[in-house]
């Protein structure tokens, strides 16, 4: 099985709400990822968390709040977005580093989020 | 500094009519370079692992190859299923972080 499921698909929120995005796997990896794609653009990476850890921020806004509360589960806290976050969002998941071979990520289908 | 880059940005095909995708990198100490299928709103389908040089992997029309400094994805006897984009990430040595490519977009005509 090499699922990532992230829920929910789509989300539309306004400027002040708040709301999470969650992602699951089950492939025992223990790197995952959050990626923003915007349209006709490669996935962009935002954090990666290496056991369990944040290891890797790539200067995202603080409106985007990541957090790893098992090696299954990862979810993205988002709060008083702009217009412009509005993308494709997507976890993966991968054996990290050092792990030995087979440490190609596998993404989740994303969520499209629209900010108002 | 771009780290890879893929070519070209669009490709247009017959059904039928092979051709090939190039992936040229930068990063020193390759740890595995990945070939992704994506379709539009969803997210990229895993299909090749390359780890070093002279490697090559093969999936139905799809076939990759890997050398110092680039790699191409070989599509013999497109369908128009194949129609996508085929994006290209590297993975540098010690570090959890993939870094992709702007991706090419195939059409395949029937």
């Amino acid at each position: 099985d090499t699922e990532v499921t992230q829920t929910p698909k789509h989300l539309v929120m306004g400027m002040t709400n708040k709301k999470s995005l969650k992602c699951e796997q089950h492939m025992g990896h223990r790197a995952m990822y959050w990626y923003k794609q915007k349209a006709k653009k490669p996935p962009e990476l935002m954090f990666v968390y290496s056991y369990e850890k944040l290891s890797i921020n790539e200067s995202v806004p603080s409106r985007f709040s990541p957090e790893c509360p098992n090696s299954s589960l990862l979810n993205l806290h988002l709060h008083a977005l702009q217009p412009e976050d509005s993308a494709l969002y997507l976890c993966a998941s991968s054996h990290p580093t050092g792990f030995g071979l087979n440490t190609e990520a596998f993404f989740g289908q994303g969520t499209r989020l629209t900010v108002v | 500094e771009d780290q890879v880059t893929q070519s070209p940005e669009a490709l247009r095909l017959q059904e039928g009519e092979s051709s090939s995708l190039n992936c040229s990198y930068t990063v020193s100490g390759l740890r595995g370079l990945f070939w992704y299928r994506q379709d539009p709103g969803k997210g990229p389908e895993f299909l090749f692992t390359l780890y070093s040089a002279g490697e090559e992997k093969e999936k139905e029309r799809l076939k990759a190859t890997l050398t110092k400094k680039e790699s191409f994805l070989h599509i013999t006897a497109p369908k128009p299923e194949d129609s996508a984009t085929y994006l290209c990430a590297v993975q540098e040595s010690d570090f959890n972080k993939f870094y992709f490519g702007s991706g090419t977009k195939l059409n395949v005509k029937p």
